[in-house]
């Protein structure tokens, strides 16, 4: 089975900072990476998928990349609302810890 | 506009069977793959089980041989039959929607429903 693996597991950050979180499979994926955004109490949000392609209505601040085993989400400004959890899945439907990203 | 809406959560004891329900509207569940993913209590998402357009069925190792997913096209509703259950299946299960692309990625999720298996 592919595992995963996020870091860091959690940040914290100032409004208008950069804010990149890694994700690693422990074998190659090509680009068959997802990442989510899942507010408290709130169901997950799709927020990219094939690793760099933004879903639709997703604001642009937020980027991915990578292929084969290593992988990046981006928040090119963090803002308050931005407040949340983020999960990678590759497409074996297996899910990333999580990094929970705060406001300092 | 595409909903998914679960049912059917609640208190089970160990052992026990509880029947989740997701009802959708806005799409057909049949002309998509449609996924459980639950989440335990302060912890990480886990992916359950996927059902496919053409009906193939796959699970997590951790629920293999106890869950049941199924779908009902007349009633457009997605199932999750659990049985045996475990104390270590207490979470928030959520339906979800394939989406684009080649990731099997989820764009609509449900509100999700709470399990708690306990004595």
């Amino acid at each position: 089975d592919i595992q995963m693996t996020q870091s860091p597991s959690s940040l914290s950050a100032s409004v208008g900072d950069r804010v990149t979180i890694t994700c690693q499979a422990s074998q190659d994926i090509s680009n068959h990476l997802n990442w989510y955004q899942q507010k408290p109490g709130k169901a997950p949000k799709l927020l990219i998928y094939d690793a760099s392609n933004l879903e639709t209505g997703v604001p642009s601040r937020f980027s991915g990349s990578g292929s084969g085993t290593d992988f990046t989400f981006t928040i090119s400004s963090l803002q308050p609302e931005d407040i949340a959890t983020y999960y990678c899945q590759q497409y074996g439907f297996t899910f990333g810890p999580g990094t929970k990203v705060d406001i300092k | 506009e595409v909903q998914l809406v679960e049912s059917g959560g609640g208190l089970v004891q160990p052992g026990g069977s509880l029947r989740l329900s997701c009802v959708a509207s806005g799409f057909t569940v049949s002309n998509n793959y449609m996924s459980w993913v639950r989440q335990a209590p302060g912890k990480g998402l886990e992916w359950v089980s996927v059902i496919y357009t053409g009906g193939n069925t796959y699970y997590a190792d951790s629920v293999k041989g106890r869950f049941t997913i199924s779908r009902d096209n007349s009633q457009n509703t997605l199932y999750l039959q659990m049985n045996s259950l475990r104390a270590e299946d207490t979470a928030v299960y959520y339906c979800a929607r394939g989406s684009r692309g080649s990731s099997w990625s989820f764009d609509y999720w449900g509100q999700g429903i709470l399990v708690t298996v306990s004595s």
